[in-house]
């Protein structure tokens, strides 16, 4: 277990449907992060939020969005779903921000979109 | 930019056996380096890092790796094959050295299954 949850294990939604995933970080970790996982695409960095503010983005579609609240748990938001967004969604924490520090990763959201 | 390549996707072993996954990495800027192992229908758990500190980086689990800069790899190793090793493992790189922020890019992934 590495102190990383997420909320639910599993989401089944249809297309043009807009779905939250919710992740809460090791207890001390300022960091969140966001990968999508599928089989044609891989493990992709989506963003990345230390205390509040966006530090860093990758390949996240503009009808994805991501916070982080004052209390450092973090939601991301999915709009306007298509067939494609169908993935396993991963949330990892740190203690920092830094490109070296050891990210702890939850045990995912499966998003089926039909 | 950063990227990373693992080389085969699939990778079978007999138990006992050495086990050698291959990555490779390109990066402007002297890089992070690390391996994730990902168990079926888990998340990902880190298996070591490569932060500049040492060469050869040891990891969890009886694994290690080395950083070979003329040849741009880092590739991971284990001596003796376990069944339990059976697993995904990503290689990951991170350029982030100079900022405060991190983006981590990862590789396609290699199945390791391992032979009785």
């Amino acid at each position: 277990d590495s102190g990383v949850t997420q909320t639910p294990k599993h989401l089944i939604t249809a297309t043009g449907q807009r779905v939250t995933l919710r992740c809460s970080p090791r207890s001390g970790d300022l960091s969140v992060y966001w990968y999508q996982q599928s089989l044609d695409q891989g493990l992709q960095f989506l963003i990345h939020y230390y205390n509040g503010e966006e530090r860093a983005k990758g390949n996240i579609l503009e009808r994805f969005s991501a916070q982080q609240f004052p209390d450092l748990h973090s939601e991301l938001n999915l709009s306007s779903l298509e067939l494609g967004d169908s993935a396993l969604y991963f949330c990892a924490s740190s203690v920092a921000s830094g490109g070296g520090d050891t990210q702890y990763f939850g045990p995912g959201t499966r998003l089926t979109v039909l | 930019a950063q990227s990373v390549t693992q080389l085969g996707s699939h990778v079978s072993v007999s138990e006992g056996a050495l086990v050698l996954l291959r990555c490779n990495y390109s990066s402007s800027v002297p890089p992070y380096l690390f391996w994730y192992v990902q168990y079926p229908n888990q998340g990902l758990q880190l298996l070591l890092k490569y932060t500049s500190a040492a060469t050869l980086v040891k990891g969890i689990n009886g694994f290690e790796a080395e950083f070979k800069k003329s040849e741009t790899s880092f590739h991971l190793t284990k001596p003796s094959a376990h069944m339990s090793d059976a697993a995904e493992y990503f290689c990951a790189v991170s350029d982030q050295r100079y900022s405060s922020a991190s983006k981590i890019i990862f590789g396609s992934g290699t199945r390791l299954s391992i032979r009785p």
